[in-house]
């Protein structure tokens, strides 16, 4: 079973930096491309960026709303993926997803798997 | 970036009714385009992927069409359990934009 739990999420202030956590399992971490998606309280999804695999040199690609604030990144040997936030602002209060890119056998153009999310809150 | 723009952004049906959500592109995304169903309080489950795919396990009421920068979303007969907020995706080129959503009710 496709398994992705996030944690790391807490209140922080303004400016702030945090580091958000995506553990992986029930599937080819390594092979996977990941994606964070995010969705503040009462709108709707927002991607965020995303992360390839080795093959692919783990590019990169945000947002521009986060883009030089957020950094995506991936330990293949933990099945995690990262998400440091820096120069955090009250607009970036949301839950947080990870997210796989499905197989390609199947929904590889489409999110098949999602983590339960966790909350992130910037105020002073 | 590429802009995804949904319609109508609520909607009140009866159960049994059919039901239609578009979503335009604004430039052309090829079929790449993938539907998702976000009951309350719950994470978002994929629907359909390449415009008109049925994810494995989805109840075939729903369906999914169109190409280029016009799709559709496509309930072909409302149950209660299909109340949810539903979005489309961009998944042709990042940024991989989702749109507004819509909500649906029953009447």
């Amino acid at each position: 079973e496709v398994q992705l739990v996030e944690s790391g999420g807490e209140l922080v202030q303004p400016g702030g930096s945090l580091k958000l956590s995506c553990a992986a399992s029930g599937f080819s971490f390594s092979a996977s491309v990941i994606h964070w998606v995010r969705q503040a309280p009462g709108k709707g999804l927002e991607w965020v960026g995303r992360i390839r695999s080795k093959p692919n040199n783990y590019a990169t690609a945000y947002a521009a709303s986060v883009k030089d604030r957020f950094t995506i990144s991936r330990d293949d040997f933990k099945n995690t993926a990262y998400l440091q936030m820096n120069s955090l602002k009250t607009e970036d209060t949301a839950v947080y997803h990870c997210t796989r890119r499905g197989p390609n056998d199947s929904a590889d153009y489409a999110f098949d798997s999602w983590g339960q999310g966790t909350l992130v809150t910037v105020s002073s | 970036d590429i802009q995804m723009t949904q319609s109508p952004s609520s909607l009140s049906a009866s159960v049994g009714d059919r039901v239609t959500i578009t979503c335009r592109a604004s430039q052309g995304i090829n079929n790449y385009l993938a539907w998702y169903q976000q009951k309350p309080g719950k994470v978002p489950e994929l629907l359909i992927y390449t415009a008109s795919t049925l994810q494995s396990g989805v109840p075939s009421r729903f369906s999914g069409s169109g190409s280029g920068t016009y799709f559709t979303l496509t309930i072909s007969s409302l149950q209660p359990e299909d109340v949810a907020t539903y979005y489309c995706q961009n998944f042709n080129s990042v940024p991989l934009t989702f749109g507004g959503g819509t909500k649906v009710e029953i009447k």
